[in-house]
């Protein structure tokens, strides 16, 4: 079953601009994670926030994470043609595998 | 400090034939997911497995597939009489920890023709 579920489901920016993606989840969660991939290529994993956190930065990124209204949001600042991808997000809701969403496609225009 | 290792990177078999994907796990890692990807969709779980155990094949269906990750070698998900509908990406992702960051590899392409 689905459980996070990415916002808006294409996004598109000119470089320099800030990215922001949204993820909605339906039960409790353990941690949320998001991962990144190129076409063609398998994931690559950009940030984990647990559920006790409430933000986490890692350089152009940052995530948020509000518990209460079961979402998350990634941030990436001054956006780069290479930053060109599918952007996903993923939870630990306590069962022993990683649920994904459906991805929202991220195009930087240069 | 080699990354997941997923062979063959494309595939193409005919109906009915066996298509058998391999994946060689990130060095120290015991968890290993199978998950496939159709076009312009997310990833679904298939199954997880820790070495010489299938921990959660709940996302496999009964019939024609199964996974193994022996004590010895890669981690192999076979697909038997392989219909037109299992065409798709098949992702192979390690971890030290359950449900901790996953490393992918990059995939095998299945087409049936």
């Amino acid at each position: 079953s689905q459980q996070g579920e990415e916002d808006p489901q294409a996004l598109s920016i000119q470089e320099g601009e800030n990215a922001t993606m949204n993820c909605s989840y339906k039960t409790s969660i353990n941690n949320l994670q998001w991962y990144r991939q190129n076409s063609g290529r398998g994931l690559v994993h950009l940030i984990l926030i647990r559920s006790n956190e409430r933000e986490k930065h890692s350089g152009r990124l940052r995530v948020t994470l509000d518990t209460s209204k079961k979402s998350s949001s990634l941030l990436i600042t001054a956006s780069r043609a290479a930053d060109t991808a599918s952007y996903f997000c993923a939870t630990d809701n306590g069962s022993e595998k990683l649920v994904f969403g459906k991805g929202m496609k991220l195009t930087v225009n240069p | 400090n080699a990354g997941v290792m997923q062979n063959p990177r494309h595939l193409v078999r005919r109906r009915g034939q066996e298509a058998r994907l391999r994946c060689s796990p990130m060095k120290g890692h015991s968890h290993v997911y199978w998950y496939r990807q159709l076009p312009e969709e997310g990833l679904k779980f298939m199954v997880y497995l820790q070495k010489e155990n299938i921990i959660d094949e709940s996302g496999m269906p009964k019939e024609r597939f199964s996974a193994e990750f022996p004590k010895e070698g890669p981690s192999i998900l076979r697909i038997q009489q392989v219909v037109r509908g299992d065409s798709a990406a098949y992702f192979c992702a390690s971890s030290q920890r359950d449900n901790e960051k996953l490393f992918f590899g990059s995939g095998t392409q299945l087409s049936v023709l």
